[in-house]
């Protein structure tokens, strides 16, 4: 069965305390791994798509890469304003899908 | 920037009456989507829309649940007799050929 699991669920950061987030995947043929931000009681924001093993991609101080099993999104250096939660999803190849199997989020708190 | 919307942002309703909720995606996206996010759980799948038919659903969009593209430019996911456990946030989010989808800023459904 497709799964997704982010961890940590929860992460506080000083602000200019650089840290990762981790999603580790199960899916029968990743044909995309998303990241999101959600702040609370809005959409899902979209930052990145990853297609492939060894792919990075940076925006401002958020940077995701992606392996085989995981993928990471690194913050560096960061703010107040990045304190969300943050999301990751894999799209899955296989017939006419394109249904997003998320994660359950990690809530980052980065206090100034 | 062009962005997904939603209306109405809140719709609290009796059990077992009909909801509507509205959504208008990005004008050149031909895929359509509804998910939906019980509060503190993840985002889960409800349907995907492309070409005027449902693509795929899943196991939580029973008979209660309808879709329609009614015009141009709308979207929308209709409840028949709503239930307690409906009350969620439901998003709505389209995606062009690149597979991204983009997530509109959510109605929060409250069943009484």
């Amino acid at each position: 069965e497709d799964q997704v699991t982010q961890s940590p669920e929860a992460l506080r950061l000083q602000e200019g305390e650089s840290s990762s987030l981790n999603c580790s995947y199960t899916v029968s043929g990743l044909r995309g791994l998303f990241w999101y931000r959600q702040d609370p009681g809005k959409g899902p924001e979209f930052l990145f798509t990853l297609y492939s093993a060894g792919e990075e991609k940076e925006k401002e101080r958020l940077k995701a890469t992606l392996t085989k099993k995981e993928s990471f999104l690194h913050i560096t250096a960061p703010k107040p304003e990045d304190s969300a939660t943050y999301l990751c999803a894999v799209l899955r190849h296989g017939g006419a899908t394109n249904k997003l199997i998320f994660g359950t989020g990690t809530l980052l708190a980065v206090q100034p | 920037e062009p962005e997904v919307t939603q209306t109405p942002s809140h719709q609290v309703t009796q059990m077992g009456q009909e909801v509507i909720l509205r959504c208008v995606p990005i004008s050149n996206h031909l895929y359509f989507y509804w998910y939906r996010q019980i509060l503190g759980q993840k985002v889960e799948f409800l349907v995907s829309f492309y070409n005027n038919e449902i693509s795929e659903k899943s196991e939580i969009f029973d008979d209660q649940f309808s879709v329609e593209r009614p015009d141009g430019s709308n979207f929308t996911l209709k409840i028949r007799s709503t239930k307690l456990e409906d009350s969620a946030m439901y998003f709505c989010a389209s995606s062009g050929t690149s597979g991204e989808q983009f997530f509109g800023p959510g109605t929060r459904l409250t069943v009484l």
